[in-house]
């Protein structure tokens, strides 16, 4: 079965500390694979993906995330933590049909908690 | 902001009852998805619309039934609502089918049912 998983509901990371928040998946065939971002009472926002390509993909707000195939992981990691980033993210990951309709997964959710 | 209406914002009902929930996509956008989350549920893709016709069915249920217009706005109709179907639903819109572009989030409708 197509799935996504984000082991950890919670991270805590000190201010000015990398972060990385973890995603794993399991789809038949190639994954697309997306992070996005929900601020508290606002809906997701996008903040990168992968589709093909360079393993490191570079995104919104100083966000990053590495593709590896091997592991199938998609981790999502910043250099140095802002207090401001401290939000629910969500990896997700696209099933079946580069050019037809495909259904989207998302994973559980991790609560990014920076501490100033 | 995302360009992505929802209305209304809040909707209170009752077991039983019907509710129509309402988005407008980004200017340029063909398609339409509709997400529910909830606390056990987690965020769940219901179903996408592209251009006016269904192209990708989650998990939603019979009671459940949606439908883009040419205007290319779309309607969630819930019936026979339940407590567990309170949560909070968003629509989001993206420009092509495959759903590989972004896609950009309405602010949410929440739903509670009494």
């Amino acid at each position: 079965a197509q799935s996504v998983a984000q082991p950890e509901d919670q991270v805590n990371v000190a201010e000015g500390n990398p972060l990385t928040v973890k995603c794993t998946y399991s789809v038949s065939g190639n994954p697309y694979l997306f992070w996005y971002v929900q601020y508290p009472n606002r809906g997701l926002q996008f903040l990168l993906k992968y589709i093909t390509g360079d393993n490191l993909v570079k995104g919104s707000y100083g966000f990053e995330a590495e593709f590896n195939k091997s592991q199938t992981s998609f981790h999502l990691k910043k250099p140095s933590a802002l207090v401001s980033d401290s939000a629910l993210y969500f990896c997700a990951v696209i099933v079946a049909g580069y050019s037809s309709a495909s259904k989207i997964i998302f994973g559980s959710g991790t609560r990014l908690s920076i501490r100033p | 902001d995302s360009g992505v209406t929802q209305t209304p914002k809040h909707l209170i009902t009752a077991t039983g009852q019907r509710v129509t929930l309402r988005c407008s996509p980004r200017s340029g956008d063909l398609s339409v998805y509709w997400y529910q989350q909830s606390l056990d549920q987690g965020l769940q893709f219901l179903i996408q619309y592209y251009n006016g016709e269904e192209r990708a069915k989650g998990n939603i249920l019979e009671r459940f039934s949606a439908q883009q217009f040419p205007d290319l706005h779309s309607e969630l109709n819930l019936s026979s609502l339940e407590l567990g179907d309170s949560a909070l639903y968003f629509c989001a819109s993206s420009e092509g089918l495959a759903g590989l572009s972004e896609q950009f989030f309405g602010p949410g409708t929440r739903l509670t049912v009494l």
